[in-house]
């Protein structure tokens, strides 16, 4: 079935670095792809999604473009402050006609002062 | 304001016993999704249910049981049968069923075993 892929953490940067975590994507159509955030002892949070090729999903400063030729879906942020500190989950269905959301281990950021 | 509550935060199981964890959505939503987290790891789905009294087993629905009597209703029963059930417990919703819809989560329930 279709899966993503996510670099693993930890990854630690000062406030105000650039960010960014790489996803990657197998599909055998054009699956929605994801990108949520679960802060500590809590549940996930939609940070953007983008449904199609070439979108663009954006959310608090994140970006994230689905690109069909590298079959990515990179999380980035020009800025990030220490409320950012989170885990990061990528994810997509796992299949055309799937009900199930398939996600990557989770990269955990820690930004410091 | 609509939302996913679960209950309780944190549960407690004994050697043998059932437990039922509770999750109520207040979106409207048609289907509901239960899934488990373990330290390190995505998730992994349980069960699904796409509308009202239909669910079907996702990739780990061994020693779990589901109901869905109410469209606002999903509790997910651990069972006794569930020989490692120690794990983060996630309900989410979406308003259709569907490879393309967006899940929203609830804030979780910790089962620890005693």
């Amino acid at each position: 079935g279709d899966s993503v892929t996510q670099m693993e953490g930890p990854v630690t940067l000062s406030e105000e670095a650039f960010l960014t975590i790489n996803c990657t994507y197998t599909a055998t159509g054009y699956p929605s792809l994801f990108w949520y955030v679960q802060y500590p002892g809590e549940g996930l949070q939609l940070l953007l999604k983008a449904t199609k090729a070439d979108d663009k999903g954006s959310n608090k400063g994140f970006e994230a473009t689905y690109r069909k030729e590298t079959t990515s879906f990179h999380l980035e942020k020009g800025s990030v402050q220490v409320s950012d500190s989170a885990v990061y989950f990528c994810a997509t269905y796992s299949g055309a006609g799937s009900y199930q959301l398939t996600f990557g281990k989770g990269t955990k950021l820690s930004v410091i002062p | 304001d609509g939302g996913i509550t679960q209950s309780p935060k944190y549960l407690f199981r004994k050697e043998g016993q059932n437990v039922t964890l509770s999750c109520e959505q207040n979106l409207n939503h048609d289907a509901m999704y239960w899934y488990r987290q373990d330290p390190g790891q995505g998730l992994r789905l349980i069960y699904y249910s796409q509308i009202v009294n239909d669910f079907q087993k996702g990739d780990i629905a061994e020693g779990y049981s589901v109901s869905r009597e109410k469209k606002e209703s999903f509790p997910l029963t651990v069972t006794s049968a569930q020989k490692n059930p120690t794990a983060f417990y996630l309900c989410a919703s979406s308003i259709l069923p569907g490879y393309r819809e967006t899940q929203y989560f609830g804030p979780g329930t910790r089962l620890l075993v005693l």
